[in-house]
């Protein structure tokens, strides 16, 4: 799986738009783009994933560059609850014996 | 989305004591989950690959006889650390993925337990 990078910490206003930057410049073609969250003591979430369109659900966005070289994770509208560590891992499309590996990711701390 | 269940939630044991943590899936079945370990301010590690019906593929440096992993069912994975330490202390965390959920689905990861060895 690609390397990704991202850095260690960010902080967001609550209410503005959280844009989490996300570098993966050694991406292979079938690798896609996946955004993981973890609050504090708990387990990690799937927020989204993409191959090479940008993507939208009810959590978040995600803008990927046309290289895919690097994306972008849009929380719209950031509250207290998103404050977590966000994680941006690049691989190939799951089969059922591959783990997801996870690096350092982003401590997002919303701030009221 | 497909729910994972992990029990108990937390544990404090005696160093020496083994300790069983139980990962469940609760609305899929699960031919593989995945057994994390996850130390203060550090990110998710990979311990092992829990196979139903064969035996746990473990990450290099993760000691095979000290957590045993029984894949007993497609709904249940357990996780034993046997003779604990005080450095066996951390966050425990499964994950499995619901095969039927499609081709690039997400992983879903159990709530955790944390284990504080004494």
């Amino acid at each position: 799986d690609a390397k990704t990078t991202q850095p260690p910490s960010m902080d967001c206003a609550e209410g503005r738009a959280a844009n989490l930057p996300c570098n993966h410049s050694t991406i292979s073609g079938n690798e896609y783009v996946y955004w993981y969250r973890q609050i504090h003591s708990q387990g990690p979430q799937y927020i989204i994933h993409g191959l090479k369109n940008n993507e939208t659900n009810e959590m978040a966005s995600l803008i990927i560059t046309e290289d895919r070289k690097s994306s972008t994770l849009i929380l719209p509208h950031a509250t207290l609850r998103d404050t977590a560590v966000y994680y941006c891992i690049v691989r190939v499309a799951p089969s059922g014996n591959t783990p997801l590996v996870f690096g350092k990711g982003t401590r997002l701390s919303v701030i009221a | 989305g497909a729910v994972v269940s992990q029990h108990p939630s937390w544990v404090i044991c005696k160093s020496g004591t083994s300790v069983k943590i139980e990962c469940r899936s609760l609305d899929f079945q699960a031919t593989t989950m995945f057994w994390y370990r996850q130390f203060p301010k550090q990110s998710l590690m990979l311990m092992a690959t829990s196979n139903e019906g064969s035996k746990a593929t473990y990450e290099q440096g993760v000691e095979k006889d000290k957590f045993l992993i029984n894949h007993a069912s497609l709904t249940l994975s357990t996780l034993t650390v046997t003779s604990a330490h005080p450095e066996d202390s951390s966050f425990y965390i499964c994950s499995a993925r619901d095969p039927a959920s499609g081709l690039d689905n997400e992983q879903f990861f159990g709530p955790g337990t944390r284990l504080t060895v004494l």
